[in-house]
């Protein structure tokens, strides 16, 4: 009974190194969402995917590349990252993406340092 | 979507009741109000939501108030397991326009004792 999974769980990059974090969800959800959470603030949506095939930005876009690679899986790419993209992020996801039943479920997160 | 006030942090005793408050004082008709807690280091859970009946569930109770301009979530028997983060966040529930984010808060962040 997995849910949300997400990879790596940790990940230290240097400024300027890219690299894609990865999230499976098992539970045949249409969307899928990506967060990013910093100390002090709320979590604020990055990019999501209400349906297979498409993606929207969110709140704080730039700096990041997402793919909805089939149903399951929706990956967050840095293509170079910077300092300030130190963040726990969190992959989530919902039966639809809106209507009152559309409850998230999340991932246990990955937490980036970029030095 | 509408903006929601919460205490910063609260206390409860171990077994009693832990009863969280949350002002939306702006909530529209068609808004309904969600609660999640974020567990230290965990992603977030759903816990319950309603629109202005008030509910319950497995986990908690929810009390809307009947002008919905506030709501409150009950645990009614407080465990060490339920210290955590607490947010409580309104969102339109019609499947339309910008209504798949949800607009997360600081929260609150609720310490059950010994």
């Amino acid at each position: 009974n997995a849910g949300v999974t997400q990879t790596p769980k940790f990940q230290v990059l240097k400024t300027g190194q890219s690299m894609t974090l990865q999230c499976a969800q098992d539970m045949n959800h249409n969307s899928m969402y990506w967060y990013r959470q910093d100390p002090g603030m709320g979590l604020r949506l990055i990019y999501y995917s209400a349906s297979e095939g498409t993606t929207d930005k969110g709140e704080v876009p730039n700096g990041y590349n997402v793919s909805r690679l089939n149903k399951r899986e929706f990956s967050l790419r840095l293509e170079s990252a910077a300092p300030s993209q130190t963040s726990v992020y969190f992959c989530a996801s919902s039966p639809l993406a809106g209507g009152p039943r559309n409850i998230q479920y999340f991932g246990a997160g990955t937490r980036l340092s970029v030095l | 979507d509408a903006k929601t006030t919460q205490p910063p942090s609260m206390d409860c005793a171990e077994g009693r009741a832990a009863n969280l408050p949350c002002n939306h004082s702006t909530i529209s008709g068609n808004e309904y109000v969600y609660w999640y807690r974020q567990i230290h280091s965990q992603g977030p859970q759903y816990i319950i939501h309603g629109l202005k009946n008030n509910e319950t569930n497995e986990m908690a109770s929810l009390i809307i108030t009947e002008d919905r301009k506030s709501s409150t979530l009950i645990l009614p028997h407080a465990t060490l397991r339920d210290t955590a983060v607490y947010y409580c966040i309104v969102r339109v529930g019609r499947n339309a326009g910008n209504n798949r984010k949800l607009i997360w808060g600081l929260g609150t962040s609720l310490a059950v004792n010994p």
